[in-house]
């Protein structure tokens, strides 16, 4: 069964400078989230995308933006970036008849 | 704001001893209660969503179940492929669907052969 899709899944850059992770959903997903989790750490919840939409905020860096594209895949950026922002980022997606989400297997960032 | 406690932070069991993890939680109207496993270095995996208090499911060797105040997962007979992290988290009802969840850190589960 086709699962999310993140690229890369890995990622190294260095301090100030940008990164954009990408996120396929499954097929026929309309809702995309992510989540940030340092080692350790639980995933905590950054921003989700229903139909194209924000729909929810969590705790964004104002230095982050995302959005979702007309094919629902969804693109998290990430500019001036600090050492703490090494971490792994998840992309999930679900569709308005599921309450759950499947998780993609994550995009490792470790900034220098 | 929502909260997620879940005890104990590690696990360690022989295989074929049950035990069960908590997770206690404070949240602004539960729209769900949901456990996922986490294995080193991959995205959480959905086991269950619960809905209501008295509200049980199982699957395989797990079960869980939810009151007003917490949720368990029971782990009966387990084997060594059951060791993961096993990750609580809730989701606030807000009416506008598409929330994020609020997790607990996490209990670490090792299961010895």
């Amino acid at each position: 069964a086709a699962g999310v899709i993140q690229s890369p899944r890995h990622l190294i850059k260095e301090k100030r400078e940008t990164a954009t992770l990408k996120c396929y959903p499954i097929p026929r997903h309309d809702t995309v989230y992510w989540y940030q989790q340092g080692p350790g750490q639980d995933p905590q919840f950054l921003i989700s995308f229903y139909e194209k939409m924000q729909s929810d905020k969590g705790s964004i860096p104002d230095r982050f933006s995302a959005q979702q594209f007309s094919d629902y895949h969804s693109e998290l950026n990430m500019s001036s970036l600090e050492l703490g922002d090494s971490a792994l980022y998840f992309c999930a997606s679900s569709d308005r008849t599921a309450d759950w989400a499947f998780f993609g297997q994550g995009t490792r960032l470790t900034v220098v | 704001e929502d909260q997620v406690t879940q005890s104990p932070e590690a696990l360690r069991l022989q295989e074929g001893e049950s035990s069960s993890l908590n997770c206690s939680y404070t949240v602004s109207g539960l729209r769900g209660l949901f456990w996922y496993r986490q294995d080193p270095g991959k995205g959480p995996e959905f086991l269950f969503t619960l809905y209501s208090a008295g509200e049980e499911k199982e699957k395989e060797r797990l079960k869980a179940t939810l009151t007003k105040k917490e949720s368990f997962l029971h782990i009966t007979a387990p084997k060594p492929e059951d060791s993961a992290t096993y990750l609580c988290a809730v989701q606030a009802y807000s009416g506008g669907g598409a929330d994020g969840l609020t997790f607990g850190k996490g209990t670490h589960l090792i299961i010895q052969p």
